[in-house]
């Protein structure tokens, strides 16, 4: 769905380099999210934003970080990649008012070496 | 408490098989499960999803079965089609709240 946008789309980086992964929406909505996708766990929340001064943590958000510099524009960082941050990452979004449904970005296959 | 189990991990069918999957939860509170498709190289989409008001959603081949008092769910895809092939997730939210709690993911794969 091109109503969010992933960059990039794969990357290869090497232990201790910071690492910046960004998402970008045309869906109009406030709240963004950060997931993390590994085999057999499912989807875990990093980060949440439901406006643009308002950022929290999810369930794993040691060693990222996160800037919201738009309501469109919801970037995470990895400070110092490190092996076992090799995963699939998805940004998501959802309207105001509602969290019940949440639509995906297409997600960015990172490789930690 | 917070968890959603999902079974199982990996599921094969025949074409025109019926294709199911189960997941159960723990904590009470969560009132809207909704069931996401993925393929891919794709983001996880939603496909269907049910409120603990009814037992039953159907559309089309998709039918959610809902058992509030053994707080289980499962999805049935009827007449599965090798386009069906993709991994599904089930999920449980508390309406007004952030917080998604996803399955683990079921691996489907529909031979021809």
């Amino acid at each position: 769905d091109a109503d969010v946008t992933q960059t990039p789309r794969n990357r290869i980086t090497k232990t201790g380099k910071r690492i910046m992964l960004e998402c970008s929406q045309t869906k109009g909505h406030d709240r963004m999210y950060w997931y993390r996708q590994d085999p057999g766990l499912g989807l875990r929340l990093i980060y949440y934003s439901f406006d643009v001064k308002d950022i929290n943590k999810g369930e794993i958000s040691d060693g990222y970080s996160v800037s919201r510099q738009a309501q469109a524009k919801f970037s995470l960082s990895l400070e110092s990649a490190i092996p076992n941050q090799t995963a699939l990452y998805f940004c998501a979004t959802s309207p105001a008012g509602s969290t019940d449904t949440q639509y995906f970005g297409p997600g960015t296959r990172l490789t930690v070496l | 408490q917070q968890q959603v189990k999902q079974s199982p991990q990996s599921l094969i069918v025949q074409k025109g098989g019926i294709s199911i999957i189960n997941c159960a939860y723990e904590n009470t509170a969560f009132d809207y499960f909704p069931w996401y498709q993925q393929f891919p190289g794709k983001g996880p989409a939603l496909l269907i999803a049910i409120r603990p008001d009814v037992s039953e959603k159907k559309e089309g081949r998709f039918t959610i079965s809902f058992n509030k008092s053994a707080k289980q769910f499962s999805l049935h895809i009827m007449d599965s089609q090798p386009g069906d092939s993709a991994t599904y997730f089930c999920a449980a939210i508390t309406s007004g709240t952030y917080k998604y709690i996803f399955g683990t993911g079921t691996r489907l794969k529909v031979l021809a």
